[in-house]
């Protein structure tokens, strides 16, 4: 079994503060890594994919990936009320089976 | 209509009925998943097909039953479920590229929200 651990939180951070959400997995197979937001009641919605080492940026958002580590993570800067919701981390393996976490549900607070 | 849809988005069943879920995509991938999210737990990934072939069964009970008529449609056919089974039920797309498949995404529909009394 594939396993892709997240904090279930809530983390909660001010609005405006940077907030740091983690992922470990337990495959060094896995081939490339997701975040996505689910808003309660919604569906998930891609923020972001990352597959190499390092970091990419997209907006406000910045996916970090360490393959040595097997961790994850996703930096969401100048952190929005509207930005509250559970950020799932996924990762594929092995063509095209995906793997979740149970998700970290964020509080930013106005 | 845009992305994926699902029908119905709310439905609740007892465990004696037969029902379908539907799903459509309307992003041109060729690949569709069924997933399955409860309460407190991962998104369970339960059926896969690529270019309408099943390639994924992720030990899922026999009362779920899959159909992929063709790389825009599928159906999860359900009978006898248990209340345990109540769940939201997802179902996604993405383009499988051979060569490039580190940047196949996933595209989620609404969601079925199924409750087995």
């Amino acid at each position: 079994q594939k396993e892709v651990e997240q904090n279930s939180g809530p983390l909660s951070v001010p609005e405006g503060a940077i907030a740091s959400l983690n992922c470990t997995y337990s495959d060094r197979g896995s081939q490339s890594f997701f975040w996505y937001r689910q808003y309660s009641g919604k569906s998930p919605e891609l923020i972001m994919f990352i597959y190499s080492n390092g970091d990419k940026e997209d907006g406000r958002f910045t996916a970090q990936l360490n393959k040595a580590s097997q961790y994850v993570s996703l930096l969401i800067r100048d952190s929005q009320p509207s930005d509250s919701a559970t950020y799932l981390c996924a990762v594929r393996y092995n063509f095209n089976k995906f793997y979740f976490g149970s998700g970290t549900k964020l509080n930013v607070k106005p | 209509e845009t992305g994926v849809t699902q029908t119905p988005r709310h439905l609740v069943m007892g465990m004696t009925n037969k029902k379908s879920l539907k799903c459509e995509q309307h992003l041109g991938h060729n690949a569709m998943y069924w997933y399955k999210q409860s309460a407190k737990k991962p998104l369970e990934l339960m059926f896969v097909y690529n270019f309408k072939e099943q390639t994924e069964n992720n030990s899922v009970p026999s009362r779920f039953s899959p159909e992929c008529p063709n790389s825009s449609h599928l159906f999860l056919h359900l009978h006898t479920l248990q209340p345990e089974d109540s769940a939201l039920y997802l179902c996604a797309s993405s383009q499988v590229v051979r060569g490039r498949a580190r940047t196949d995404t996933q595209y989620f529909g609404p969601g079925t929200r199924l409750t087995v009394l």
